[in-house]
This record gives structure tokens, sequence and C-alpha cells, in this order.
């Protein structure tokens, strides 16, 4: 079964917009961790933001926040006032303890496009 | 900041000869590290975890004896791709964990292609 699932392959958005990027997930462990990462062309992960399970604010980082909703078990990154850059691949990824094996595993991605 | 050196960024090597990819923390001590492999267009998928001085964890479908992950140190793990075919042409990717926290570094990836 899928534990992080992105279901927008591709998002399509004008500048200066805000995006809001979907990411579900799914565990057992009660302490884990989300994460979102932004992959240019040149393949490098860029990390962006976090947010911890037990955390009872929404994260914020500069024009991304993440957007956590625990019941329906969503960390949706938004980024506000969209600039040409942004354009990239977006992962949402979730690092969970099982077993006493730690894991960091990713959902499908989700291209972003942002149009001048 | 957290760093991870990740060498050769590319590689081509010919078929049935191994390759071996270096993941080093340079200014932090890694207990695990992770790697991953990236079909163009694809997420990244967790290969194997691998734990300074004990046997790599591998996921489920990842040939042990076909991918040999090393972490002989707490800066370094090694990921060596044996008797190499054009399938295994990949990008693959290291991380780096300095605790449980937030910290987790990916190296730049290593572009593979078997000819």
């Amino acid at each position: 079964a899928q534990k992080i699932t992105q279901t927008q392959p591709g998002m399509f958005v004008q500048e200066k917009e805000a995006v809001t990027l979907d990411c579900t997930y799914d565990t057992s462990d009660p302490s884990y961790g989300l994460f979102w990462y932004k992959q240019p062309s040149s393949g490098e992960m860029i990390f962006l933001i976090y947010q911890g399970s037990y955390d009872q604010q929404n994260a914020t980082e500069g024009r991304y926040s993440l957007n956590f909703q625990k019941a329906r078990k969503s960390a949706n990154l938004v980024i506000s006032a969209s600039q040409l850059g942004d354009s990239a691949m977006y992962f949402c990824a979730m690092r969970e303890t099982l077993q006493g094996a730690q894991k960091l595993v990713f959902g499908q991605g989700t291209r972003l496009t942002i149009n001048p | 900041g957290a760093v991870v050196s990740q060498h050769p960024s590319r590689v081509i090597c010919k078929s049935g000869t191994s390759v071996k990819i270096e993941c080093r923390s340079l200014d932090f001590q890694a207990t695990t590290m992770f790697w991953y492999r990236q079909f163009p267009k694809q997420s990244l998928m967790l290969m194997a975890t691998s734990n300074e001085g004990s046997k790599a964890t591998y996921e489920q479908g990842v040939e042990k004896d076909k991918f040999l992950i090393n972490h002989a140190s707490l800066t370094l793990s090694t990921l060596t791709v044996t008797s190499a075919h054009p399938e295994d042409s990949s990008f693959y990717i290291c991380s780096a964990n300095r605790d449980m926290g937030t910290g987790y570094t990916f190296g730049s990836g290593t572009r593979l292609t078997v000819v």
C-alpha cells in the first residue's frame, strides 16, 4: 500500500498566485515526520519544510507553509506568491520508525510549472 | 549546515563491470544513511538503509548481492552496483541524517549509465 500519496502529477499556476500541492499519508507510527522537498532539473533535493506529528502549529518557512490536518492524514504544501523559479518537481516525504528501523519514503511527486 | 558529498556525479560503465558510489557526510556524523534510486520522471524509491557498523536493511525487491552497501564509518557509506546491466542505468542519490529531527541531507546524486 502506498504510504505517501500525491494525487496531482502536474500543476500549472500563474506567476504570483498561491498554489497548494496535496499530500496524504498512512502510518501506524505515532511519532512521524513529514517533509516537503523541491527537485529542480539538476536533480538535487532541496529541503523546504518539516512538520512533526506532535507539532501543534502548522509549519511555515518563508513563502512555504504546511497545512497539517492530522485527523485527515494530510500535509499539503502551500506556496504563496509563486515565482518562475518555483517551477520544479515537489515531493512529499514521511519519516517513520517501524520495528526500530527508521525510513524516509517519498510520494510520487508533483511537477509544478509557473507561467509568466 | 549539514553537507553530504556524493561522488561521482556521473559515470558511464560497460555492461558487466562494477561501479562504486560514495556518500560522505562532511560536517556531521551520520548514524543512518539511505540510498535511493530514481528513474526519469519518477519518484525516489528507497533501496536500502545503512547503519554504521552493521548490515544494511534492503527494501523488498532490491537484490542485496547486486547492490552492495557498506557503511564502515560514521561519515562514509558506499553503494556498489555489481555486474551492471543497462537496466541499472538510473539516478542514485543518498541521504544522511544527523538526528531524528529534521536533519535529512541529500547528496547531489549520481547518474549511472550502463552501456
